[in-house]
């Protein structure tokens, strides 16, 4: 699976749009951009995913450039619980390995009143 | 949306015991079921992948001897930690994929924080 590079940490002010970007200049062609958060000590909770195209959910919106060598999570107006670590992985659903998910560092966003 | 759980959600135990931990698939059917444990302040690391009714396949650096897992049926893995010791403390995590949808998405417990005292 390709690797991916985020911001260690983020600030957004409450009910602000957050954006988080995410590279992943790698990406090949049949891998998909997953974006799962994790607040803490809980257990990772999925947000969004896409191929190349933009999209959008009740929880966020998912934008894929172009070439799909980098995307940006928006979470259009951050509240104090969305304060979170943010995954940004690249990887193919169902290859071979199963579509296991591996996470890098991500990026701690802290939401502040 | 699909659920996952754990359980216990914590344990502590002493040196040299055994702990079990569960992940059932609540609404949904797992035919894999991914492991993971998260040390304070960092990132989960995946352990093993737990294929159910064959053996579980483990990442590079897991001792599968230590870290048991049996995928008995389509709803449920266990993990157990064998011979705990206090570097074994640690929060597991388990994700799961319904194997009826298409969209590839897992799906995580609430994790389980295991102590060894």
């Amino acid at each position: 699976d390709a690797k991916t590079t985020q911001p260690t940490s983020m600030d957004c002010a409450e009910g602000r749009a957050a954006n988080l970007p995410c590279n992943h200049s790698t990406i090949s062609g049949n891998e998909y951009v997953y974006w799962y958060r994790q607040i803490h000590s809980q257990g990772p909770q999925y947000i969004i995913h896409g191929l190349k195209n933009n999209e959008t959910n009740e929880m966020a919106s998912l934008i894929i450039t172009e070439d799909r060598k980098s995307s940006t999570l928006i979470l259009p107006h951050a509240t104090l619980r969305d304060t979170a670590v943010y995954y940004c992985i690249v990887r193919v659903p169902y290859s071979s390995n199963t579509g296991k998910l591996i996470f890098g560092q991500g990026t701690t966003l802290q939401v502040k009143p | 949306g699909a659920v996952v759980s754990q359980h216990p959600s914590w344990v502590i135990c002493k040196s040299g015991t055994s702990v079990k931990i569960e992940c059932r698939s609540l609404d949904f059917q797992a035919t894999t079921m991914f492991w993971y444990r998260q040390f304070p302040k960092q990132s989960l690391m995946l352990m093993a992948t737990s294929n159910e009714g064959s053996k579980a396949t483990y990442e590079q650096g897991v001792e599968k001897d230590k870290f048991l897992i049996n995928h008995a049926s389509l709803t449920l893995s266990t993990l157990t930690v064998t011979s705990a010791h206090p570097e074994d403390s640690s929060f597991y995590i388990c994700s799961a994929r319904d194997r009826a949808a298409n969209t590839g998405e897992l799906f995580f417990g609430e994790g389980s924080r295991l102590t060894v005292l």
